[in-house]
């Protein structure tokens, strides 16, 4: 059963233009959520992240926006640049008792920003 | 900062045979994490160290893979009568205490042929 679903496995966009990449979690327990980004023979690496207390939180180019009651987050990339290109990674903390912030990952979108 | 290290990067065995990986995490963290990625999957998680003690296993952790970190410095990861359905990605990531960010290695890819 995912608990951290990204429904779209892949997106095109044009340089220069928002790139919106959308994750749905069914976990209500969940209460920090992480942005990672992806390139091919590499590691995640960490992007963005945003607490359960907030519902935006910004770093540049990349916005990060959470739905509690929808149970939605979403990052946007404003201006999206080919560079960004890469598979990006939703996932969700779940504190466990010993403060074991173990991540549940979605499934990945793959971004092509095309120039 | 050197980054968590992951060795070796790729890796090619035939089925029945035993590998070991081994990950150097970020020298202060105390955390360490073991994850599994396979094609259109996103990183699974195996299992978790907070300094030498293995505080938790997932069930996709059969009894053929163990895992240890001596002294809460490097960990090693091994899997006994390797099958073909091992073939994977095997990240491994650190973080420092009370801290929800995790630091990935480059990963070690595994085929099982």
């Amino acid at each position: 059963d995912q608990q951290v679903k990204q429904n779209s496995p892949s997106l095109s966009v044009q340089e220069g233009r928002i790139s919106i990449l959308n994750c749905d979690y069914t976990n209500s327990m969940f209460d920090y959520f992480l942005w990672y980004k992806k390139y091919p023979a590499e590691g995640p690496t960490f992007l963005i992240s945003i607490s359960s207390i907030k519902d935006k939180n910004e770093d540049g180019r990349f916005t990060v926006f959470l739905n509690k009651s929808a149970k939605h987050l979403s990052l946007h990339i404003v201006p999206s640049q080919p560079g960004d290109s890469a598979v990006y990674f939703c996932a969700a903390s779940l504190k466990g008792g010993g403060s074991n912030y173990k991540l549940t990952f979605g499934k990945g979108t793959l971004l092509t920003v095309n120039p | 900062d050197t980054g968590v290290s992951q060795n070796p990067r790729h890796k090619i065995t035939k089925r029945g045979q035993n590998v070991t990986f081994r990950c150097d995490p970020i020298s202060e963290h105390n955390r360490l994490y073991w994850y599994r990625q396979t094609l259109g999957q996103g990183p699974e998680f195996l299992t978790y160290f907070q300094n030498e003690a293995q505080l938790e296993k997932s069930r996709l952790l059969s009894d053929r893979f163990s895992a240890e970190r001596p002294k809460g410095s490097f960990s090693t990861l091994e899997i006994q009568r390797t099958e073909q359905g091992d073939s994977a990605m095997y990240l491994c990531a650190s973080s420092p205490a009370m801290n929800e960010k995790l630091f990935f290695g480059s990963g070690t890819q595994l085929s099982v042929l």
